[in-house]
């Protein structure tokens, strides 16, 4: 089966400018997670969906980050304006059962390198 | 606050054993997970334990102490292509079930 895939690769914008991330998750998985690693610390969790409803949000940085997944397949995380601070490798992951579930690992994609400049 | 502790770096040689351990003060524990992952590349799922003591999968370990907030990632039989970061994650509920993730260690496996 097809892993989880994110594009683009690496994404160099300038301040101010808007990037649009994409993840397309493991077929037939429900819950979709975004991930960021911000340079020299560790990854942290930004959002959940389960299908197409965000179930926890709670790790958005701020209101210029929206997610959305319409139609509960593909995901896309928007970066509009993008600042300084928001570079780093953001991670997309999929699981067929949510983590409550036992022993329900996260699949991660390759991650998006965004550099703002 | 949530609170997760590994080393930066290990250095080890080939056809040796390692063991990465890492701490934990976290709230909501529900498991622990170890992940690999190669430069550039996706983190990996190695293991995973909820309860205390020793799962063993193949040339990879993994060991858990609650009580201590403990674990630990023992690797046998080095390989080369076992240099990667290997990553700490610990599940926890707080809103919602989330992993929370120690900054990982780099492994580096020498002939």
């Amino acid at each position: 089966e097809a892993g989880v895939t994110q594009f683009p690769s690496h994404s160099v914008i300038e301040k101010g400018q808007t990037v649009t991330l994409r993840c397309d998750p493991i077929s037939g998985h429900d819950n979709l997670y975004w991930y960021r690693r911000v340079m020299g610390k560790e990854i942290k969790f930004l959002l959940h969906f389960v299908k197409e409803s965000k179930q926890d949000e709670s790790g958005m940085p701020n209101n210029r980050f929206l997610a959305e997944r319409t139609g509960g397949t593909y995901s896309t995380l928007k970066v509009q304006p993008a600042e300084l601070e928001d570079s780093g490798v953001y991670f997309c992951a999929s699981s067929q059962e949510a983590l409550s579930s036992y022993n329900s690992p996260l699949h991660f994609g390759n991650g998006t390198r965004l550099t703002v400049t | 606050g949530q609170n997760i502790d590994q080393p930066t770096e290990m250095t080890a040689t080939e056809g040796a054993i390692v063991q990465i351990n890492c701490t934990y003060q976290t709230s909501g524990f529900n498991g622990l997970f170890w992940y690999q992952q190669h430069a550039g590349e996706a983190p990996t799922f190695l293991s995973y334990n909820v309860l205390d003591g020793l799962e063993e999968k193949g040339r990879f370990s993994s060991f858990l102490s609650r009580s201590k907030g403990y674990s630990y990632l023992l690797l046998k039989e080095l390989q080369m292509k076992d240099s990667a970061s290997y990553l700490c994650a610990v599940k926890i509920l707080d809103s919602s079930y989330k992993l929370i993730f120690g900054s990982g260690t780099r492994l580096l496996v020498r002939p």
